[in-house]
Order: C-alpha cells, then sequence, then structure tokens
C-alpha cells in the first residue's frame, strides 16, 4: 500500500489567498483525521471523519478553516482566506476502526507571507 | 479535558547513556502510543501500550505504562546518534467513549553526541 498521500508537499502563498491541501487516505481505512503542527502549539487536531462524516470539528481554529471528504478516499482542508499565522505542517492520517492505529502521511509543509 | 505532558523537552545524551522520557495524562485512557519523528518528517509509530503494565521493546527502546499513575515511559539504553530525533506520546481521548481522537505531548528532542 502507498501509505497516506498528500498534495502539495510544499506551499507558499500570499496573505489573503484560498489554500487547499489534499489528503488521500489508505485504501479501506475509515477515519480519516487532520493535524497541525507548529512549534508553539506543538501537534493538534483540527478535525476527523468516521466514514465520510465529520464527527468533531472542535479543533478548526476558525470559520477560515473548513473540511470535506466527499468520499472514502479523498478529502480537503481548505483556509480561506490564508494569513501568516497559518503557517505551520499539516498532516492527515487515516485508521482503520476505532481502535484502530493512525497512519500519518507525509505533511504539507505551509508557508504564508 | 485529556491533557499530555512529557519531559524533558530537550534531552542531550552522550552514546552509551541510557535515559528516560515521560509521559504523563490527566484522565483515564485506553490506549498510549510513541512516535518517532525526524526533521523534516512524518510521525513514525513505534509502540502502542493498551494495558496496565504493558511493556514493549525494540533494539534500543523500551516502553511501558501504568495506568493507575497515567504514566508511560520510553527508556532509552546504550544510545547511538541513530536515535536522534523528536519522540512524542499520544494519548487516546474518548471523551466519554465516542471519540478517536489523540492528544499529543510536547515532544521530547533527542539530541544524542558522539
Amino acid at each position: 500500500d502507498a501509505g497516506v498521500i498528500q498534495s502539495p508537499r510544499h506551499e507558499v502563498t500570499e496573505m489573503g489567498q484560498e489554500v487547499t491541501l489534499r489528503c488521500k487516505p489508505i485504501s479501506g481505512h475509515d477515519y480519516l483525521f487532520w493535524y497541525r503542527q507548529t512549534m508553539m502549539r506543538g501537534l493538534e487536531l483540527l478535525i476527523y471523519f468516521n466514514n465520510n462524516v465529520p464527527i468533531d470539528d472542535s479543533g478548526m481554529p476558525e470559520d477560515r478553516f473548513s473540511a470535506k471528504m466527499p468520499n472514502a478516499s479523498f478529502s480537503t482542508l481548505k483556509i480561506q482566506p490564508s494569513e501568516p499565522r497559518d503557517s505551520a505542517v499539516y498532516f492527515c492520517a487515516s485508521s482503520l476502526g476505532r481502535q484502530g492505529e493512525q497512519y500519518f502521511g507525509p505533511g504539507t509543509r505551509l508557508t504564508v507571507t | 479535558e485529556l491533557k499530555v505532558e512529557q519531559n524533558p523537552l530537550f534531552l542531550s545524551m552522550q552514546e552509551g547513556k541510557n535515559y528516560t522520557i515521560y509521559c504523563n495524562y490527566s484522565t483515564t485512557s485506553d490506549r498510549l502510543y510513541w512516535y518517532r519523528q525526524d526533521p523534516g518528517k512524518s510521525l513514525e509509530s513505534l509502540f502502542v501500550l493498551l494495558s496496565n503494565g504493558a511493556v514493549k521493546q525494540e533494539g534500543r527502546l523500551m516502553a511501558s505504562l501504568d495506568t493507575k499513575a497515567r504514566l508511560s515511559t520510553l527508556h532509552i539504553t546504550a544510545a547511538v546518534h541513530d536515535l536522534s530525533a523528536t519522540y512524542f506520546c499520544a494519548v487516546v481521548d474518548r471523551d466519554g467513549g465516542a471519540t478517536n481522537k489523540l492528544i499529543f505531548g510536547t515532544g521530547t528532542l533527542l539530541a544524542v553526541q558522539p
């Protein structure tokens, strides 16, 4: 299996622009998670899905952030408009079942100037 | 709200020495993970600990779990340079049973010096 796939790996954008991060979970996994990693706040869970349905979005920082999972093999995290404080590494992870171990993708390093 | 504390934040070790990283968590959980992260890389799962008294070992790393004390340790034996990385513990937050959220510790940056 190819593992969790994320794109792009690096994104540099200007403040105010829309940014879309993409994730393909491991085939057959029914949970998908979005995390953000920064020096100041460490690793934070933003949102997670079960069977394509958002279960907990309490970690989403504000309305500028939105996430969708239109099907079992694809999810997006969108930031509109982006701000410099959104600069971080965004990880996607997936797992099989409620007890399953989470497998992390390579991450997207976002820089907002 | 589940909180996870890890210490130390930074650990500089000499090769061949032993040391322990500690992970404390604030509320009951049934699952704890240890991850390794190399600079600029993703997280690699090292261990999953499920029950009180669980001990797992892989090479020079050994992890243990005391659910009564809400404490996990990651012990490093005879450190080598290749172990230099950031180590995270993460605790599953069941939050009444419905969730599958991981709450991460702050991470321990381990630097093994020759």
